[in-house]
């Protein structure tokens, strides 16, 4: 089991560039998580998918974000014109769904817009 | 300690010593979790205590829960060098979203 698989791990964009950021979950898993994490606001929940289906994105900045899962063993987390404030690492979490509580982080792809 | 709102709090001591850290919650909440973050690293799940348990080991790891008050704490005995990381509480449900605090940096230098 390799783990969350996210990529790139690192990617640099310049200002109004688009960035996609790609994420396998662990196989089996239903529940994919997208967080974002900075050192000023630490952990900040983006959106969640269950079963490949949108379940809650009460955290995704509208203009510009977007996410998506086309089948079960990949979501994909675009911004598009990107921005400075932008620049954080994008976690990506898997977990079972049925009463099961621990998330599963891949690395993170660090975002740096310059 | 930490919770949603505190600032992050940072522990420096030597390896071989123990610690505790402590945690704030909101919400009624069946579980906690802490989870455990190294550098350049996604969390990981350390523990969890359900609301039953008042107490949870493993290995070097002890969780408190103590609902009455929201709080829980995680000690490490016999901190090691490797134990240096952030650590995370969480008092989400099943299946949501983790909503951590700013954490507890701890540094284990030799």
């Amino acid at each position: 089991n390799a783990g969350v698989i996210q990529t790139p791990r690192h990617k640099v964009t310049g200002k109004g560039q688009e960035a996609t950021l790609w994420c396998e979950p662990i196989s089996g898993h239903s529940a994919v998580f997208w967080y974002r994490q900075t050192i000023v606001q630490g952990l900040e929940f983006l959106t969640y998918f269950r079963n490949q289906a949108p379940i809650d994105d009460s955290g995704m900045p509208k203009e510009r974000f977007s996410a998506q899962m086309p089948n079960q063993s990949h979501s994909t987390l675009k911004i598009q014109s990107t921005q400075p404030q932008d620049s954080a690492v994008y976690l990506c979490a898997s977990s079972l769904v049925r009463d099961n509580y621990e998330q599963y982080f891949g690395p993170g792809t660090r975002l740096t817009v310059l | 300690s930490q919770w949603g709102e505190e600032n992050l709090q940072a522990l420096s001591i030597q390896e071989g010593e123990d610690v505790t850290m402590n945690c704030s919650y909101k919400t009624y909440t069946t579980v906690v979790q802490w989870y455990r973050q190294k550098s350049g690293k996604g969390p990981a799940q350390l523990i969890l205590i359900r609301s039953n348990e008042r107490e949870k080991r493993s290995g070097r790891l002890r969780a408190t829960l103590d609902t009455s008050s929201q709080s829980s704490s995680l000690s490490i005995t016999g901190t090691l060098a490797t134990d240096t990381a952030v650590y995370f509480c969480d008092a989400t449900s099943s299946g949501q979203k983790l909503v951590f605090g700013q954490g507890t940096i701890l540094k284990v230098y030799l």
